[in-house]
């Protein structure tokens, strides 16, 4: 079956200015997850949701950065007012549920802020 | 807070030798223990995970084991071939939240 799909697959953009990077899970998958890596770096965890429960923030690393899920599905994280250092690659991860520990990523978005 | 480390950070091996890489993880209440295996420019892909229950779990050429007592986990991979050159990432969650921590990462080169 089709796994998980992100795009864009690139971005590049000037700071100062918006970017939304979109996911969808594979069907049927509860738990979504967003991490980012830098280069040469490993993941770092920055959001997930799990169903209709509130969304785990505590990743974010500030407040230009936030995700809303619409629909138990697609996922949208958005960074406003882009800094050079928010340059990364941008996976998101999907699970069965939450605690089951599989998660399955996507292909990523490479964001380059010039 | 949540801490997840990984040794080496780069490992070359020569073709049919083993590999191991270690990991040991700060969070008591860590689960799961999954192995992904990242080429360049591509997905991390899940190889093979471990959960608390178990001490050790094997998968062909790929072996993982787990001590709790110590808070360490490794990564077995026999019969290296070159195909096995990537970057392995180590990560650790718990059931409450599911969110993995994940080590630095090692490259691993495997020599013809």
């Amino acid at each position: 079956g089709a796994g998980v799909s992100q795009s864009p697959s690139n971005k590049v953009t000037e700071k100062g200015k918006d970017v939304e990077l979109r996911c969808d899970p594979i069907s049927g998958h509860t738990a979504l997850y967003w991490y980012r890596q830098s280069l040469g770096q490993g993941l770092e965890f920055l959001i997930y949701f799990q169903g209709n429960s509130a969304p785990d923030k505590s990743g974010l690393p500030s407040d230009r950065f936030s995700a809303e899920r619409t629909g138990g599905s697609v996922s949208t994280l958005t960074i406003q007012r882009t800094q050079q250092e928010d340059s990364a690659v941008y996976l998101c991860a999907s699970s069965p549920r939450t605690g089951s520990g599989e998660q399955y990523f996507g292909p990523g978005t490479r964001l380059t802020v010039t | 807070g949540e801490n997840v480390e990984q040794h080496p950070s780069t490992l070359s091996v020569q073709e049919g030798d083993s590999a191991v890489i270690k990991c040991t993880y700060s969070d008591s209440a860590s689960n799961y223990f999954p192995w992904y295996k990242q080429e360049l420019g591509k997905r991390p892909q899940l190889i093979i995970d471990i959960r608390s229950n178990v001490g050790e779990k094997k998968d062909q050429r790929i072996a993982v084991t787990l001590n709790k007592t110590a808070k360490h986990f490794s990564l077995h991979i026999t019969e290296t071939q070159p195909e096995d050159s990537a970057v392995y990432f180590c990560a650790a969650s718990n059931s409450n939240t599911g969110k993995l921590i994940f080590g630095q990462g090692t490259t691993l080169q495997v020599k013809p």
